[in-house]
């Protein structure tokens, strides 16, 4: 069975930084391109970030470019999100999810809070 | 970036009703549509991929259609667990981009 189990969110201020966690189990993690999606309280669904499956690639949405960086580290089965300079606008719930073209498998979301 | 504007924002349907969610794309995204279930507190789960390609253990009353820049997505006979948010997604071009969501409803 596939499994996605995201940790690290909370509440940090703005300005700071936070590190979330994807852990995946049940499929070839190396395999398969991994990505991250957002949802704002009570918004839509907005794209973040995609790593390819050897880790050589990755795209960002634009808002998040230079400030996120996804990793992953396919001996362990992690995904990574660094997000760095955190502003109140990245207020959401983060779900890791794997991506065979588009995102089949997710995790059940962390939620990052972003406030003074 | 490609554009999604999925139409309409809410659904009202009664039980058995057939029910159509439409997305059209700023460009050709040559089938490469995506369509996903939401229900509150709960992760997307995905129904459809390219277009029309129901996910296995997905069952046969949802359904997809579309090619070029106009896509569609149907359920038929809605049933109570049916009441969720639906969302489509082109990952033909990066940024992967989503519609603004659908909401259906029961009447």
């Amino acid at each position: 069975e596939v499994q996605l189990v995201e940790s690290g969110g909370g509440l940090v201020q703005p300005g700071r930084s936070m590190k979330l966690s994807c852990a995946a189990s049940g499929f070839t993690f190396n395999n398969y391109d991994m990505a991250w999606v957002c949802q704002a309280p009570k918004k839509g669904l907005e794209w973040v970030a995609t790593i390819s499956y050897d880790g050589s690639s990755t795209y960002y949405r634009d808002s998040v470019k230079g400030r996120f960086t996804i990793s992953r580290d396919n001996a362990k089965s992690t995904l990574y999100l660094q997000m760095d300079s955190l502003r109140s606008e990245d207020t959401a719930t983060y779900y890791c999810a794997r991506s065979f073209g588009t995102p089949d498998y997710w995790g059940q979301g962390v939620m990052v809070t972003v406030s003074s | 970036d490609i554009q999604m504007t999925q139409s309409p924002p809410s659904l009202s349907a009664s039980l058995g009703d057939k029910v159509t969610i439409t997305c059209q794309t700023s460009q050709n995204i040559n089938k490469y549509i995506a369509w996903y279930q939401q229900k509150p507190g709960k992760a997307p789960r995905l129904l459809i991929g390219f277009t029309s390609r129901l996910v296995s253990g997905i069952p046969s009353r949802f359904s997809g259609s579309g090619s070029g820049r106009d896509y569609s997505f149907s359920i038929s006979n809605v049933e109570s667990e049916d009441i969720a948010s639906y969302y489509c997604l082109q990952y033909d071009n990066s940024p992967n981009t989503f519609g603004a969501g659908t909401k259906l409803e029961l009447k």
